[in-house]
């Protein structure tokens, strides 16, 4: 089955600077790949998604990458705030449908 | 305007007692979730219905038994429950299958004493 790994775990950042978060995955036939802010005491929100015949996606300050040949995707959040603070998640649907998840990473960005 | 809802949003028992969740959603969606996110935040697919059938079944103890009465409702009994019960259980909704984007609830932390 999918196995989806993102680094790093935790991230602190300064207002203003970029982030970036990497996946990989394992499953060849997986073909979408959506990224999740979770905040606080709420349930994971969706930012941005990627499928895999496209290879770069942008929507305002967040943007994603994917190479399928080396099988990793990866987000961009640029000119990072406060409110970017939360915990990411990538995740990949593997060929029974299912959506995978990565471990996650706690986004602290500190003004 | 709520879009996926789930009571209670916390709920505290007992061991070997049996409690359910609710989750409803008013999106229209026709496929709908169940994912158990534990205390390290790690999100793992439990079930999936689809047009109220069971479509995924992970490898999930048979004390947890969804249910879908339709497509907007897909509700999670839990039997005996353990202490490794204990997690923040979250339903979703989507429209036709896990290629779409998935719109979670606001989760129900579930504690066993």
């Amino acid at each position: 089955g999918e196995n989806v790994e993102q680094h790093p775990s935790t991230l602190s950042v300064q207002e203003g600077d970029s982030a970036v978060i990497k996946c990989t995955y394992s499953d060849s036939a997986s073909n979408y790949f959506p990224w999740y802010k979770q905040e606080l005491g709420k349930g994971p929100q969706l930012i941005i998604d990627i499928r895999s015949n496209v290879g770069e996606k942008k929507d305002q300050r967040i943007a994603v990458t994917l190479n399928k040949t080396a099988k990793h995707f990866s987000l961009h959040i640029t000119e990072t705030q406060p409110e970017d603070s939360a915990v990411y998640f990538c995740a990949a649907t593997d060929s029974w449908g299912k959506l995978q998840f990565g471990a996650g990473t706690q986004v602290v960005v500190t003004p | 305007d709520t879009a996926v809802s789930q009571t209670p949003k916390y709920l505290v028992t007992q061991m070997g007692n049996d409690k359910s969740i609710k989750c409803e959603q008013n999106l229209g969606h026709d496929t709908m979730y169940w994912y158990k996110q534990d205390s390290k935040k790690f999100l793992k697919i439990m079930f999936s219905y689809n047009n109220k059938e069971l479509i995924i079944n992970e490898t999930v103890p048979n004390r947890f038994s969804p249910k879908s009465p339709d497509k907007a409702h897909l509700n999670l009994h839990i039997n005996s429950l353990e202490l490794g019960d204990s997690a923040v259980y979250f339903c979703a909704s989507s429209d036709r299958s896990s290629y779409n984007e998935q719109f979670f609830g606001p989760g129900t932390r579930l504690t066993v004493l």
